[in-house]
């Protein structure tokens, strides 16, 4: 079975600063990975998805993640937050082929400090 | 364009009664979601249809039914709340082909009591 694994609940980066965002994922082979935004009170929006290919991505917002196969990892970026982007980001899953389930991580929420 | 719409955004019910969270999506998407989402648990899905005319359990499915009532329906019921279910849902939707690129609705916090 897939899983996802985002070791930080909470970050706090001050406006400005660079961000990276954990994700650790398991599945048997490649998968489809995401990362979806959520802002408070709002429902979840993709940033940004891998399915093959290059695996630096380029998402909305100015956020990158590059897919690591041998760390099992997918972690997101971005080189200068704005206080705009505080919110809680989840990194989700997807078996290739067959049905569209995503499998979500538990959320790093995002505080910007002035 | 209004995406993916749910109803009611907030609901408290007393432990044993029963509602229906409505969900329409008017993308002319094959497949719908129902998850739920609880602090340091993220979103876990409840139960799923890939198409108009099928419905699959998710990860959590006790306690739950669902209704695929067309394609841009897709209701999901608890006939007797129980404050365990106390949580934000959230429906989502897909086209179905393999994106895997779901849009979601804006939730509803539900409270048991």
């Amino acid at each position: 079975a897939q899983s996802v694994t985002q070791p930080d609940i909470h970050i706090t980066v001050s406006e400005g600063a660079s961000l990276e965002l954990r994700c650790n994922y398991s599945y048997g082979a490649t998968p489809y990975l995401f990362w979806y935004v959520q802002s408070p009170g709002q429902g979840l929006q993709l940033l940004l998805k891998y399915f093959s290919g290059d695996t630096l991505v380029q998402g909305i917002k100015g956020f990158e993640a590059e897919f690591k196969r041998s760390q099992s990892s997918f972690n997101l970026r971005k080189p200068s937050v704005h206080w705009s982007d505080a919110a809680e980001y989840f990194c989700a899953v997807g078996a290739i082929g067959g049905n569209e389930k995503l499998t979500f991580g538990t959320g790093t929420r995002l505080t910007i400090i002035p | 364009n209004a995406g993916v719409t749910q109803t009611p955004k907030f609901q408290v019910l007393k432990t044993g009664q029963s509602m229906t969270l409505q969900c329409a999506q008017d993308m002319n998407h094959n497949s719908m979601y129902w998850y739920r989402q609880d602090p340091g648990m993220g979103l876990r899905l409840i139960y799923y249809s890939a198409s108009e005319g099928t419905t699959d359990k998710g990860e959590v499915p006790n306690g739950y039914n669902v209704s695929r009532l067309n394609k841009r329906e897709f209701s999901l019921r608890l006939e007797s709340a129980a404050p365990s279910q106390t949580s934000v849902y959230f429906c989502a939707s897909s086209e179905g082909r393999g994106e895997k690129k779901l849009f979601f609705g804006s939730g509803t916090q539900l409270s048991v009591l």
